[in-house]
């Protein structure tokens, strides 16, 4: 069964600061990763997600995110916070067999506050 | 394109009620996925359809309930309301492709029906 933490339910940064969300899975075979970030009275917007190509993997908005299998990790970067960046992410993931189809596990979230 | 809608955003109902919510996904589009987002569990899986059919289901009792429809859209139902059933209630979209790994698939989410049981 799969599963995932993020470490870390807020974070703060100034503006221009490098932006660090950190996320660890568990699954018994390479799983799927995703980031997703949710603005308050929203849904959930996809930033980025790893299905076994790249490790390094580029996202929208300036994110980036790195597959590290040997540390289970999968943590979202970005070098430089911008206020519009403040929101809830969250990392989720899912496993390759039938019975994930459609299945989204998701972390507990991390509120990120960007101060000016 | 259009993004997925859900209808209504906001409901209150009272406990013992019933409910249903609407889903309508992005055009082309044959997998639904529910989720429920509450403050202490966060966000859980309820399940998925594809072509009608149920294809997965999370561990919720027998009170939640949903449907696909040939256009895709999809409804689900919670019976006989109770306070902890107050929530977000998501759904999201994705082509859901038999072959090819479904599962790497985006989902698109939509802005969820915040649901307030009194």
């Amino acid at each position: 069964a799969q599963s995932v933490t993020q470490l870390g339910s807020h974070v703060s940064v100034s503006e221009g600061a490098l932006v660090l969300l950190r996320c660890n899975y568990s699954s018994s075979v390479p799983p799927y990763l995703f980031w997703y970030v949710q603005y308050p009275n929203q849904g959930l917007q996809l930033l980025l997600k790893y299905t076994s190509a790249a490790t390094l993997v580029k996202g929208i908005n300036g994110f980036e995110a790195e597959f590290k299998k040997s540390e289970t990790s999968f943590h979202l970067t970005k070098p430089s916070a911008h206020m519009s960046d403040a929101a809830e992410y969250f990392c989720a993931v899912t496993g390759r067999g039938s019975g994930n189809t459609g299945k989204l596990i998701f972390g507990q979230g991390t509120t990120l506050q960007v101060k000016p | 394109k259009a993004g997925v809608t859900q209808t209504p955003r906001y409901l209150i109902k009272t406990r013992g009620q019933q409910v249903t919510l609407s889903c309508s996904p992005i055009s082309g589009h044959r997998s639904v996925s529910w989720y429920q987002q509450t403050p202490g569990q966060g966000l859980q899986f309820l399940f998925e359809y594809f072509s009608e059919t149920q294809r997965n289901k999370g561990n919720f009792p027998g009170r939640f309930s949903g449907r696909q429809f040939s256009n895709s859209r999809s409804e689900m139902n919670v019976s006989t309301l109770e306070l902890g059933d107050s929530a977000l209630y998501l759904c999201a979209s994705s082509l859901g492709a038999v072959s090819g790994g479904p599962n790497q698939e985006t989902q698109y989410f939509g802005p969820g029906t915040r649901l307030l049981v009194l």
